[in-house]
């Protein structure tokens, strides 16, 4: 089980918006602007999309944002495009005695 | 850019203890300021993080592998090394080391990962 909760999947056609959820609790995600998101096609490494809740890294699409909510973070993509199709895991800081935890990942699929 | 990359042994029979190296070029693991982290992902999973060593030798945990975890680094190699002791099935995973983006917010830097099976 893990320590952020994220939807198994979620899925969108070309050119549309999805939103993907991820929930902790005020012990990680609420008490910290130290949420990442990555996106991992099979096989691969994960990849750094967005750090410090909403910031990106130099050669990220900016059809990727991220925001937060109290105890919610989420990752927006735009204009879905078929390559978008991949696993994406958030990850919040959660103190020092825990450090970091992650979601469990949500599969995007692009119809 | 930096680059990592991971080796050690892809098989380990339980009880014994898994090591794994991570070797990085592109940049100094003593130039300062960086986190230089192992993470791992069980076999159709998700992402766990196992722990994290500072470039000045401070080292942070998962509580959950504490008590059987060392992360080390060899300035002069280059080079942090993870052991995980008295494993088990379990810790069969694909073990990646990672680097901070910089400020600790996250994992910027990714090696490609190594597949580590715990089997007799």
């Amino acid at each position: 089980q893990s320590a952020l909760t994220q939807p198994a999947s979620v899925s969108g056609s070309p050119g549309q918006s999805i939103t993907i959820s991820c929930t902790g609790t005020s012990s990680d995600v609420g008490s910290y602007n130290l949420v990442s998101w990555y996106q991992q096609h099979p096989g691969k490494a994960p990849k750094l999309m967005i750090y410090e809740v909403s910031k990106r890294p130099s050669g990220v699409s900016n059809r990727f944002s991220g925001s937060k909510s109290g105890n919610t973070a989420s990752l927006t993509i735009s204009g879905l495009q078929a390559e978008d199709e991949a696993d994406y895991y958030c990850c919040s800081y959660a103190g020092s005695s825990t450090s970091w935890v992650f979601g469990g990942g949500t599969k995007l699929t692009v119809l | 850019q930096v680059q990592l990359q991971e080796s050690g042994p892809g098989l380990v029979k339980p009880s014994q203890t898994l090591s794994l190296t991570c070797t990085v070029s592109g940049g100094s693991i003593s130039s300062g300021g960086y986190y230089w982290s192992w993470i791992r992902q069980h076999p159709g999973k998700g992402l766990e993080w196992i722990g994290y060593i500072y470039y000045s030798g401070s080292t942070y945990y998962n509580p959950s592998l504490k008590s059987r975890v060392t992360i080390s680094v060899d300035t002069s190699k280059n080079q942090f090394s993870l052991k995980l002791s008295s494993v088990t099935a379990a810790d069969t995973a694909v073990y990646y080391c990672a680097r901070d983006h910089g400020g600790n917010s996250g994992f910027g830097y990714w090696g490609q990962g190594t597949l580590v099976t715990v089997s007799s």
